[in-house]
């Protein structure tokens, strides 16, 4: 089945510890984009790549880097993590159609523990 | 003022209800309303999708939009304990735009 996948589900990290979240897809999609959920929050867009571009949205900390090496790969890279980047981080991806609704396909998310 | 608002719940139900699950926004831009269903510890999966002001069926769930208003619902009749889930309400502008998530309603459907 297409799919998105992400790995670690979960992962837990020290403060200050760099780490990397790792997201993939079998859909083929254009657009990926990294979420952050915290409890009972709604996801809050980090960035997200067209093909090889990449879109920063203006609040998203420093400390958030992305990598789109290739069509089916993105990596979330949090480069120190503090206790308030303990999250739910979630891949999605969509067509990036311009017409008609763009529908974004979210894969399990990874579950960040930051110690 | 958020753009999306959702009652967070939780909300129960006992099994076989019909369960009411509502957001407002305040963009008028917004053309696309989506729900997604998201189990604990789980991506958002996506439910239904609407545009513009109507209603929309699939199954035990409906979706309903009114413009006028700037207010969207979910319906679900017969309900399961398997729809225990947060629904999240979600809406954009359409095509390639970015989607404004609600916060979630946390439902709880007991046998």
């Amino acid at each position: 089945d297409a799919m998105v996948i992400q790995n670690p589900r979960y992962q837990v990290t020290q403060f200050g510890k760099p780490v990397t979240l790792s997201c993939s897809q079998t859909l083929n999609h254009n657009v990926m984009y990294w979420y952050q959920q915290k409890s009972s929050q709604a996801p809050k867009l980090l960035f997200h790549y067209y093909d090889k571009d990449f879109n920063n949205e203006a609040d998203t900390p420093d400390n958030f880097q992305s990598r789109r090496p290739n069509t089916s790969f993105c990596f979330l890279d949090i480069r120190s993590p503090g206790l308030g980047d303990a999250a739910m981080y979630l891949c999605a991806t969509s067509r990036g159609t311009s017409g008609a609704t763009d529908t974004q396909y979210f894969g399990p998310g990874t579950r960040l523990t930051v110690l | 003022q958020k753009e999306v608002e959702q009652d967070p719940g939780p909300l129960s139900v006992p099994e076989g209800a019909i369960v009411s699950l509502n957001c407002t926004y305040s963009n008028s831009a917004f053309q696309y309303f989506m729900w997604y269903r998201q189990y604990s510890r789980k991506g958002p999966e996506l439910l239904m999708y609407t545009y513009s002001s109507g209603n929309k069926e699939d199954g035990r769930f409906t979706a309903q939009v009114d413009k006028s208003s700037k207010y969207i619902s979910l319906f679900i009749r017969d309900s399961q304990p398997s729809d225990s889930a947060t629904y999240l309400c979600a809406m954009s502008r359409g095509g390639y735009q970015k989607v404004t998530f609600g916060t979630g309603t946390k439902l709880q459907v007991i046998p």
